[in-house]
């Protein structure tokens, strides 16, 4: 079992419309959550992240947590064409401080 | 701009040609990895750096070397570059946020390595 796994997509979803994005975990014990935008050929960067249980906002972007369910999400609200990316799941790894583990990341495309 | 910078973007070898690619940081962390990443697919932990101390991963091929002279520099050696080696890598930085004790970590633009 992959330690993240997330769909690959692709998600296509209208401009201006919700795209929602799953990321489930295996590791019960994990704390800390990352949400990563990797456009084509070029570096991941760092959306949000996320400890707690519930929902946390950050302008148009919400994560959610439910640790019990071992799952992660994140909504994109108002999608923009600009918002056409892979979207990369990252877990702290245990009580490792410095490693996360990825997933492969769901692609997203938002058709104008 | 504080940021993590990776030379060169591009890098083309031949197969057995030894290849270093280089990461420097202005960020002033502690802390310093290198992925691999290949398309469409999660990016691998190759090895960190916690200050001076190296950290491999179990299943990071012995080709891969690196070294880090001090706080802001890092190099990744590929003693011998096979084409299943051709992929993007990528370097982060990081460093913990107080209390919270959220370790982010920020990339560098890539460098992508082809092997003929």
């Amino acid at each position: 079992q992959k330690e993240v796994e997330q769909n690959s997509g692709p998600l296509s979803v209208p401009e201006g419309a919700i795209a929602s994005l799953n990321c489930t975990y295996s590791d019960r014990g994990s704390q800390s959550f990352f949400w990563y935008r990797q456009y084509s050929g070029k570096s991941p960067e760092l959306i949000m992240f996320i400890y707690s249980n519930g929902d946390k906002e950050d302008g148009r972007f919400t994560a959610q947590l439910n640790k019990a369910s071992q799952y992660v999400s994140l909504l994109i609200r108002d999608s923009q064409p600009s918002d056409s990316a892979t979207y990369l799941c990252a877990v702290k790894v245990g009580s490792n401080d410095y490693k996360l583990s990825f997933g492969a990341g769901t692609t997203v495309t938002v058709r104008a | 701009d504080a940021m993590v910078i990776q030379n060169p973007r591009y890098q083309v070898t031949q197969f057995g040609k030894p290849v270093t690619l280089s990461c420097s940081q202005t960020l002033n962390h502690n802390v310093m990895y290198w992925y691999q990443q290949k398309s469409s697919q999660a990016p691998k932990l190759l090895f960190h750096y916690y200050d001076k101390d190296f950290n491999n991963e179990a299943d990071t091929p012995d080709n891969f070397q690196s070294r880090r002279p001090n706080t802001s520099f890092c190099f990744l050696d590929i003693r011998s570059p096979g084409l299943g080696d051709a992929a993007m890598y990528l370097c982060a930085t990081s460093v913990s946020r107080g209390g919270t004790g959220v370790n982010i970590q920020y990339f560098g633009a890539g460098t992508r390595l082809s092997v003929l």
